[in-house]
């Protein structure tokens, strides 16, 4: 089944305490990204990648890091988190050209007391 | 730079009547649009998305957008909506250059009554 997974669903952590959001897409996407989202902001983006080792910035990167050394896995890293980065975060992967179409893992809820 | 606006944050609508939910974009360049659905705790889906061609634009579970390039709108529609349609719709537009930076709207929460 094609499919995008986020580990963990569920993470509460405490200020500064770094923290690694997996995601694993099994459809040999080229694409893969990352957003958060708060009410009445919508979604946002925060990285994306375009293929391995290729990496680059969207709306919102401050306090994040990802890296993207398997063309199947895209992690979001916070490296100090603080209590503006509690949101609901999701990862979501695309084909490239007439097929794109961006699949969405299930999310993130992340609480940084 | 792009820009999307969902003016309408909730629209409740009873069962089995229309609805129209309404998307705006700003863009100095070409776009492709999409609109997403967000069922209670799960990720987003696509419901329909606008590359190029015909103007109106037929998506999964009878929902229908059509992309006004003078008004710079997208707007969703369904004739006839059901419970099951209750979620949050969010209105997307990416560079047709191929960037795939994503704008995302506010979204849009249906909800049908019964």
């Amino acid at each position: 089944e094609a499919q995008v997974t986020q580990n963990p669903r569920y993470l509460i952590t405490v200020t500064g305490k770094k923290l690694t959001v997996t995601c694993s897409q099994n459809m040999n996407h080229e694409y893969m990204s990352w957003y958060r989202q708060d009410p009445g902001l919508g979604l946002r983006q925060i990285y994306y990648s375009m293929n391995v080792e290729v990496t680059d910035k969207g709306d919102v990167p401050e306090g994040y890091k990802v890296s993207r050394k398997e063309k199947r896995n895209f992690p979001l890293i916070l490296e100090s988190p603080s209590p503006n980065q509690t949101s609901l975060y999701f990862c979501a992967s695309s084909s490239f050209g007439r097929n794109e179409k961006l699949f969405f893992g299930s999310g993130t809820q992340l609480s940084v007391l | 730079a792009q820009s999307v606006t969902q003016l309408d944050s909730q629209v409740p609508v009873f069962e089995e009547a229309p609805v129209e939910l309404r998307c705006n974009y700003s863009s100095s360049v070409s776009v492709y649009l999409f609109w997403y659905v967000q069922y209670p705790n799960q990720g987003l889906q696509l419901l329909l998305k606008y590359l190029s061609g015909s103007t109106l634009v037929k998506g999964i579970n009878g929902f229908e957008a059509e992309f006004n390039k003078s008004q710079t709108s997208f707007h969703l529609r369904k004739p006839s909506v059901h419970i099951s349609d209750t979620a949050e719709y969010f209105c997307a537009v990416s560079e047709s250059s191929g960037t795939y930076k994503y704008i995302f709207g506010t979204g849009t929460r249906l909800k049908v009554l019964a």
